[in-house]
């Protein structure tokens, strides 16, 4: 079964950080693009960050140069890396596989960030 | 930055009829865009993309068109399963980034 499950979310303070896992399973993970997406509670989805295979990466505005995203192949696993966090990334953060260059075909269950004092 | 803008914000439906949703992205966009189902409590599921290509698995009764700036997602014959919230999302190629619209919320009439 193809699968993303999502790990690392939690209570932070404005200005921590956080680190986000999303393990694969059921499929060639390192052939995939992969992205986080996020999405504040009763709100819409927001793209948070893109890693190719070729390990490049690609972020909106509104986390560049905050958040880091990065793959491990061999451990079939996707990370974020978030600093500086405030409290408008308080959100589930979802982990999505690049089904194609365009949308997002498989997604995880989403974990949940609170920046919170 | 390409704004995509969906409307209506909320649609009253009765089961059995036909949907209509309407995705309008502030340039062109070709025909990268795809359209997500996303019900209480999970996480969104693919059903359209490049426009008018349906997802492995989805129901021939949702369907996609348009191209460039404005787009449609239409179901049918709308099911109990079809009443959810429903995000339209485009792809732009340089530099890559993926935008959403803000949602349409299909409910019973």
């Amino acid at each position: 079964e193809v699968q993303l499950v999502e790990s690392g979310g939690g209570l932070v303070q404005p200005g921590g950080s956080l680190r986000l896992s999303c393990a694969a399973s059921g499929f060639t993970f390192s052939s995939y693009d992969m992205h986080w997406v996020r999405q504040a509670t009763g709100k819409g989805l927001e793209w948070v960050s893109a890693i190719g295979t070729a390990g490049d990466t690609y972020y909106p505005g509104s986390v560049k140069g905050r958040f880091t995203i990065s793959r491990e192949n061999a451990k079939n696993s996707l990370y974020l890396q978030m600093n500086s966090l405030r409290a408008g990334d308080t959100a589930v953060y979802y982990c999505a596989r690049g089904g194609n260059v365009v949308a997002f075909d498989i997604w995880g269950q989403g974990t949940m960030v609170t920046v919170s004092s | 930055e390409i704004v995509m803008t969906q409307s209506p914000a909320t649609l009253s439906v009765s089961p059995g009829e036909r949907a209509t949703l309407s995705c309008r992205a502030s340039q062109s966009v070709s025909s990268n865009l795809a359209w997500y189902q996303q019900k209480p409590g999970q996480a969104p599921r693919l059903l359209i993309y490049g426009a008018s290509t349906r997802a492995t698995g989805i129901p021939a009764r949702f369907s996609g068109s348009g191209s460039g700036t404005e787009f449609t997602l239409t179901i049918s014959s709308l099911q109990s399963e079809d009443f959810a919230v429903y995000y339209c999302q485009q792809y732009n190629n340089w530099p890559p980034t993926w935008t959403f619209g803000q949602g349409t919320k299909v409910e019973i009439k």
